[in-house]
């Protein structure tokens, strides 16, 4: 599966859009971009996924760049509790299975 | 839906002693994945499932690691005997087809001293 690249660490003001970009250079045409988080002391929460198209849910917004070398995770109005390690992933749905590889992700503090 | 439940929440055991964490997925998932997080290595795949199966287990650690999925609805992780190095938080997770998102439980903490 292609790496990820991402910043370690953030800060965003309360109520404003946080933006979390991700490299992944060496992404293939088969491979999804997906955006998890975790809260401190919870397990990691699905945010969202893509491949090619910019996505939208309740959560967050994803775009894609159009070569797919980098995407944004972005939450249009950021909260306290949104403070939070964000991992990007890229995967690879294989033949015999599935499976997500967690990287060091973005530490996004998210200040009064 | 009451989401993917692990238990305990916390354990305490001494070196050498057998240890086994739970997982009950959420009904009609059939992924079942188990993961180990530390401050040193983060969040390590240990094993996954497919309808019951093992599909891949090369990151248990060694051979004191071993994991069953009996039925569709539990799951055990045992670590005989433990050591130190394996206190971690151990999540457990599930997915409803391989594209789909994975939903984690809230994690066991395993403190082997």
């Amino acid at each position: 599966d292609a790496k990820t690249t991402q910043p370690p660490s953030m800060d965003c003001a309360e109520g404003r859009a946080a933006n979390l970009p991700c490299n992944h250079s060496t992404i293939s045409g088969n491979e999804y971009v997906y955006w998890y988080r975790q809260i401190h002391s919870q397990g990691p929460q699905y945010i969202i996924h893509g491949l090619k198209n910019n996505e939208t849910n309740e959560m967050a917004s994803l775009i894609i760049t159009e070569d797919r070398k980098s995407s944004t995770l972005i939450l249009p109005h950021a909260t306290l509790r949104d403070t939070a390690v964000y991992y990007c992933i890229v995967r690879t749905l294989r033949v015999a299975g599935n499976m997500l590889t967690f990287g060091g992700g973005t530490r996004l503090m998210v200040k009064p | 839906d009451a989401g993917v439940i692990q238990s305990p929440r916390h354990e305490v055991t001494e070196m050498g002693q057998e240890v086994t964490l739970r997982c009950k997925p959420i009904s009609g998932h059939d992924y079942l994945f188990w993961y180990r997080q530390t401050m040193m290595r983060g969040l390590e795949l240990l094993i996954y499932f497919n309808n019951n199966v093992p599909i891949d287990d090369s990151g248990m650690p060694e051979d004191r690691f071993s994991a069953k999925m009996p039925n569709a609805s539990f799951s055990t992780l045992k670590i005989q005997p433990s050591e130190p190095r394996d206190s971690a938080v151990y999540f457990c997770a599930s997915s409803l087809q391989e594209n789909y998102g994975y939903t984690f439980g809230s994690g066991t903490r395993l403190t082997v001293v």
